[in-house]
This record gives C-alpha cells, sequence and structure tokens, in this order.
C-alpha cells in the first residue's frame, strides 16, 4: 500500500495565480483532511471530508476549495494564490474510528 | 473549545539522557490523545495514543506518555535519547476517535552528542 501520497511534492506560483494539489489515499478511509503547517502554529485544519461527496470546512478556510468527487481522492484548490497562503500543505486521512495518516507533504511557495 | 499547549519549542537533550516532552490539553469532554513525529521534510506519523484504556501508553521507538486526568496532561518521555529522535514532535486531542484534531504547535527537539 502507498497509504496517503500527494501531487505536487513543490510548486512556486505568482500571486493570483491557481492551482490544485491533489490527495490520494488506498486505504478505504471515509475520512480526509487539508492541513496547512506554519512555523510555530503547528498544523490548521483547512478543509476536511466525511465521505464521497461531503466537504466541510475547518479552521482557517479562506482562499480555499476542496473537492471529493471520489472516495480516494481529496483535491484542495487556490483559486487566486497569495504569498499568505506560502506553506507546507498536508494531507491526511482516517477511518471512521481510528488515528489519521498523513501524506508526505507539498511545499508551496507564492511570490 | 479544545486547545493543546506545548511547553518548549525547542527541547535540548544529551544522548542518552532523559527526553520530556510536555503537553497539557483543555477539554470538555474525556479526550483521545496523540503523539506525532515529523521527521525533516517528512509527514507526521503516529508515535503513540490514548483511547481510555491504560493511562501509561507505550510507543514506538521506545516512547511513552502517560495521561493524567487530574493535570489534563499527556506528556512524552524516553529514558534515554537517540541521535535518530531529533524531529519536531506533536501532540493533538480528538474529541471523537479519528475526527477533528486540534494540534499543539510543536516542539523540536535536538539530541546533542
Amino acid at each position: 500500500n502507498a497509504g496517503v501520497t500527494q501531487t505536487p511534492k513543490f510548486r512556486v506560483l505568482k500571486t493570483g495565480q491557481s492551482m490544485t494539489l491533489l490527495c490520494a489515499q488506498d486505504m478505504n478511509h471515509e475520512y480526509m483532511y487539508w492541513y496547512r503547517q506554519d512555523p510555530g502554529m503547528g498544523l490548521r485544519l483547512i478543509h476536511y471530508s466525511v465521505g464521497e461527496g461531503t466537504t466541510a470546512k475547518g479552521e482557517v478556510p479562506d482562499g480555499y476549495n476542496v473537492s471529493r468527487l471520489k472516495k480516494q481522492n481529496f483535491l484542495l484548490g487556490l483559486e487566486s494564490a497569495a504569498p499568505s497562503q506560502t506553506s507546507v500543505y498536508f494531507c491526511a486521512s482516517s477511518p471512521l474510528v481510528g488515528e489519521q495518516f498523513f501524506g508526505p507533504g507539498t511545499r508551496l511557495t507564492v511570490l | 473549545a479544545q486547545s493543546v499547549t506545548q511547553l518548549g519549542s525547542h527541547v535540548s537533550v544529551s544522548e542518552g539522557a532523559l527526553v520530556l516532552l510536555r503537553c497539557n490539553y483543555s477539554s470538555s469532554v474525556p479526550p483521545y490523545l496523540f503523539w506525532y513525529v515529523q521527521y525533516p521534510n517528512q509527514g507526521l506519523q503516529l508515535l503513540l495514543k490514548y483511547t481510555s484504556a491504560a493511562t501509561l501508553v507505550k510507543g514506538i521507538n521506545g516512547f511513552e506518555a502517560e495521561f493524567k486526568k487530574s493535570e489534563t496532561s499527556f506528556h512524552l518521555t524516553k529514558p534515554s535519547a537517540h541521535m535518530s529522535d531529533a524531529a519536531e514532535y506533536f501532540c493533538a486531542v480528538a474529541p471523537n476517535y479519528g475526527q477533528n484534531f486540534v494540534f499543539g504547535p510543536g516542539t523540536r527537539l535536538s539530541v546533542l552528542p
């Protein structure tokens, strides 16, 4: 099993550009999450999904959109990137009962 | 609302010394508690978890943590630090097992030779 994978690993954007981060899991988990990690702030939840076709806002959802059209995939979109969105983004998944499993992260820089 | 405090953003210990990383939480209900480790340029990996069974929880790589309800703490310890333990450690709390984790800010552990 690959676990949780994220694409791409690195990306540099200019202010105002858009992009989509892809998260895939092969563990048949119900729940999926997108976090951002910034120095000294731990992980902050952006959006999450409790099942295919459902999404919900987390702690810091502004400027991001998500979709979960298939159970194994969770996409995070930035419609108009801003320098404040420079961060490391982590995807995670979990079963109905159990701990979260994390992907390796995507390092995004917005110039 | 739940919250997690980790005392000390950076802890340094000598190789072979005791490792103690502190975690305090606030929660209105008995929580589930977790410690994750993050090695440089990697994702988070579960070290151990408390799920209301034994209060002393043993994890991977020789780490353990004790749940103390009266102190609302879940401190992480290891008797003897190894160079390979150098990483960032995150404590997390969840009201439900598997959902809506709240992470602490993290503690970076350095191990000195």
